[in-house]
């Protein structure tokens, strides 16, 4: 089955810096990466997403990088905020996207 | 607000207990799941439910038993559980278009279970 793993576990960068959390997969069939913000006491929320078709993706300060080469795919948020301040997960599906695999997540701390 | 509403939001329960968990989801998706999400460990996928049938079990113990009456209501049937059932369960719903559409899932705000 899909293995996927995330790096780093914590991340801690300034206010204004920009974070960048990465992620590889098993499964060459994979063609759906969703990544997803959690905020304490929520569920996770889609923040952004990309398929298989595409090599980036960007959504005003975030941007998602896939390298299908490589099975790799990388989150990008600049100019960080303190509400950017989440637990990050990425995620992979082949076929549709009702069995996503996901990796252990990225505690993100933004510092003032 | 995703849509999607879980209740209770949390439960602490003893071992002997039956309890039972509800999902409902507001946006007229026709799949819903369970998920475990414990700490330091990723989101588990527990069952999915396509147009109310279920079509996936990820070998899930059967103390976990989930029902699923219509599109826009999942519970999870909880009894005997141990310690490490012990968890954040959370509901999600998608529109399972077969692989042509989005299928975003959407995550409801989850059950934090503890189990004495």
């Amino acid at each position: 089955g899909e293995n996927v793993e995330q790096h780093p576990s914590t991340l801690s960068v300034q206010e204004g810096d920009s974070a960048v959390i990465k992620c590889t997969y098993s499964d060459s069939a994979s063609n759906y990466f969703p990544w997803y913000k959690q905020e304490l006491g929520k569920g996770p929320q889609l923040i952004i997403d990309i398929r298989s078709n595409v090599g980036e993706k960007k959504d005003q300060r975030i941007a998602v990088t896939l390298n299908k080469t490589a099975k790799h795919f990388s989150l990008h948020i600049t100019e960080t905020q303190p509400e950017d301040s989440a637990v990050y997960f990425c995620a992979a599906s082949s076929g549709t996207a009702s069995k996503l695999t996901f990796g252990t997540g990225t505690r993100l701390q933004v510092t003032l | 607000e995703t849509g999607v509403t879980q209740t209770p939001r949390h439960l602490v329960m003893g071992m002997t207990n039956k309890k039972s968990l509800k999902c409902e989801q507001h946006l007229g998706h026709n799949a819903m799941y369970w998920y475990k999400q414990s700490a330091k460990k990723p989101l588990e996928l527990m069952f999915v439910y396509n147009f109310k049938e279920q079509t996936e079990n990820n070998s899930v113990p059967s103390r976990f038993s989930p029902e699923c009456p219509n599109s826009s209501h999942l519970f999870l049937h909880l009894h005997t559980l141990q310690p490490e059932d012990s968890a954040l369960y959370l509901c999600a719903s998608s529109q399972d278009s077969g692989g042509y559409g989005t299928d975003t899932q959407y995550f409801g705000p989850g059950t934090r279970l503890t189990v004495l």
